[in-house]
């Protein structure tokens, strides 16, 4: 069975930072891209970044480029999401889910969410 | 990048009605599109990929259809259990952006 599980949350200053992790299970981790994706409290789903199966290659969205690090380690099957430079616009749940590619995937597998707040 | 809308942002409809929901690329995007069904504090589930091609375990009461830059989920008979707010999204390149939603309750 597949399973993907965030965790990390927490509550953090404006301009404080965070890590959330994925941990991956019951799939062949290092043959698919992992993508995170937020949704703020009663917003809508937000993309946020993408990592391609070997780590290679990465993708931002522009609201948190420069700000937020993706990164994976296919040996912990474990994916991760350093945020930096929190902003209140950030506050939201964040989703690691699974694709087949970083670029033309759609989203097969989700993880629960984990909630980062953004509160001085 | 392209931009994803949806209508109607939320619709009220009887069980058993035909239910339709339209998605709208603002560029081509051939038929990589899916939709994903979010039930109120629940994670978002994968309905349909390629536009048309339900994902397995999903009812055979939703379909999808359309090509390029317009696009539409069909509930056939709405039931109880389907009462969500449904997202389409683009999946042709990156960023793979989501529509606004669509919240669907029973009238």
């Amino acid at each position: 069975e597949v399973q993907l599980v965030e965790s990390g949350e927490g509550l953090v200053q404006p301009g404080g930072s965070l890590r959330l992790s994925c941990a991956a299970s019951g799939f062949t981790f290092s043959s698919y891209a992992m993508h995170w994706v937020r949704q703020a409290p009663g917003k809508g789903l937000e993309y946020v970044s993408a990592i391609s199966s070997n780590g290679g290659s990465t993708y931002y969205a522009d609201s948190v480029k420069g700000r937020f690090t993706i990164s994976r380690d296919n040996s912990k099957n474990t994916l991760y999401l350093q945020m930096g430079s929190l902003r209140a616009e950030d506050m939201a749940v964040y989703y690691c889910a699974r694709a087949r590619d970083i670029l033309t995937g759609y989203y097969d597998y989700w993880g629960q969410g984990t909630l980062v707040t953004v509160s001085s | 990048d392209i931009q994803m809308t949806q209508s109607p942002s939320s619709l009220s409809a009887s069980v058993g009605d035909r239910v339709t929901i339209t998605c709208r690329a603002s560029q081509g995007i051939s038929n990589y599109l899916a939709w994903y069904q979010q039930k109120p504090g629940k994670v978002p589930k994968l309905l349909i990929y390629a536009a048309s091609t339900l994902q397995s375990g999903v009812p055979s009461r939703f379909s999808g259809s359309g090509s390029g830059t317009d696009f539409t989920l069909t509930i056939s008979s709405l039931q109880p259990e389907d009462v969500a707010t449904y997202y389409c999204q683009k999946y042709n390149s990156a960023p793979q952006s989501f529509g606004p939603g669509t919240k669907v309750d029973i009238k």
